[in-house]
């Protein structure tokens, strides 16, 4: 299994306070992606990262950012948590661009915000 | 923009059925195309991918998959089902320019005693 953790796997908060998830992998993969999962709409990309501080926005990225300072660890935050942001939250690593490129996904993290 | 239709969100076979989840794809450049599985409480693994090679591809597990460009279709299939194969199946795809990957909706497979 490719070396992706998710911290935490669990966690639920309330409306209107910051959250941070933590993905880290020991692959050295260079891009890594956050993505939710609803039911009735599979996996909706949030953000992407390609490289040490270089991001970009996905389909869904109202409401959360990231930052990446590392090449093992990317951050994906909620600034002010909404009750349409209880998700489970996926990242994923690939060794080049998504173009032919598998992804490596990490084990999840349920989020619930009251 | 790339899209992928997964017909069915819930599939039922019996043990030892063919099996077939059916996925499209809309892109005006030909994409590269992936089926990923879910067992339940697990991140995705990648079941088999397309990359412009052979239009049929053999992934783990006994699945493969044919690519169709007329039919902008690439359809999981496996001869005989397995109470294991039970979980949920995505197909995505990218194409061209894009750094990003679209996923389907996917599709939960049922296999029955």
């Amino acid at each position: 299994d490719a070396g992706i953790t998710q911290s935490p796997r669990h966690k639920v908060t309330e409306t209107g306070t910051p959250v941070t998830l933590r993905c880290h992998q020991t692959e050295n993969h260079r891009y890594m992606y956050w993505y939710r999962q609803d039911p009735g709409h599979g996996l909706r990309l949030i953000h992407y990262s390609y490289g040490v501080k270089d991001t970009d926005k996905g389909e869904v990225s109202d409401g959360y950012s990231v930052s990446r300072s590392k090449t093992e660890d990317f951050l994906l935050t909620l600034e002010s948590a909404t009750s349409s942001q209880t998700s489970v939250y996926f990242c994923a690593i690939s060794e080049s661009g998504p173009r032919g490129s598998e992804q490596y996904f990490g084990p999840g993290t349920r989020l619930t915000v009251t | 923009a790339q899209s992928v239709t997964q017909l069915g969100s819930h599939v039922s076979v019996s043990e030892g059925a063919l099996v077939l989840l059916r996925c499209n794809y809309s892109s005006s450049v030909p994409p590269y195309l992936f089926w990923y599985v879910q067992y339940p409480n697990q991140g995705l693994q990648l079941l088999l991918k397309y990359t412009s090679a052979a239009t049929l591809v053999k992934g783990i597990n006994g699945f493969e998959a044919e690519f169709k460009k007329s039919e902008t279709s690439f359809h999981l299939t496996k001869p005989s089902a397995h109470m294991s194969d039970a979980a949920e199946y995505f197909c995505a795809a990218t194409s061209g320019g894009y750094q990003k990957v679209t996923f389907g909706t996917g599709t939960k497979l049922q296999v029955i005693p």
